[in-house]
């Protein structure tokens, strides 16, 4: 069955450590996406991706890079992590204007 | 870059009676229209989509929505609600290709 799988799904970082969220997709979509959700905000796009090799800056880039080695994999790196990025991330994929298809989250605690 | 608006944070209703969660987005041509629900720790699922033609269209489990560009709304409704439709439901707008963005959410609350 086709999916979205994210890991970890859980996560406690120090202050000032690398963190990288990892998402792999069976989709075989082009597209893959970061958000992060928080309480008032929704999701907000992080960093997204038309296929291997390609990045583009979302909504809320600043302290996140994003890599795509591979149609079916696409990264989240936090340098620097600082107690700001605590949250719940999600990847999701999708192919043109369609639904976009998520995983069950990473929750990124900086402590 | 598009965006969305969900007005009500938390709605609260009593199972079985009627529901609208409202959502206004942002875009000057015809954009692609979604409702996703997010029940607790999980990530989102499709309920609904809209891209042309009949401005109503209808999701899973009893859900429908309502285009009306004249208003930039695509309001999410359902006739009778049952306390496991108690999740978060976003709004989203597309277009182009370019990535979906989303509302904040509206946290329904169904009272047994």
């Amino acid at each position: 069955e086709a999916a979205v799988t994210q890991s970890p799904r859980n996560k406690v970082a120090v202050t000032g450590g690398k963190v990288t969220l990892s998402c792999n997709q069976t989709n075989n979509h082009n597209n893959m996406y970061w958000y992060r959700q928080d309480t008032g905000h929704g999701l907000r796009l992080i960093h997204y991706s038309y296929g291997a090799g390609s990045t583009e800056k979302g909504d809320i880039p600043d302290g996140y890079k994003a890599s795509r080695p591979s149609q079916e994999n696409f990264s989240l790196i936090l340098e620097l992590a600082t107690p700001s990025q605590t949250s719940v991330y999600f990847c999701a994929s999708g192919q043109g204007n369609t639904e976009v298809f998520f995983g069950k989250g990473t929750r990124l605690t900086v402590v | 870059a598009q965006s969305v608006t969900q007005p009500d944070a938390r709605v609260t209703v009593s199972e079985g009676a009627s529901l609208q969660l409202r959502c206004k987005y942002s875009y000057s041509g015809t954009p692609y229209l979604f409702w996703y629900v997010q029940y607790p720790r999980q990530g989102l699922q499709l309920l609904l989509k809209y891209y042309s033609g009949d401005p109503v269209v209808q999701g899973v489990n009893g859900f429908e929505a309502e285009f009306i560009k004249s208003n930039s709304s695509f309001h999410l409704r359902k006739a009778s609600v049952h306390w496991s439709d108690s999740a978060v439901y976003f709004c989203a707008v597309s277009d182009n290709n370019n990535a979906p963005r989303f509302g904040a959410g509206t946290k329904l609350s169904v009272k047994p």
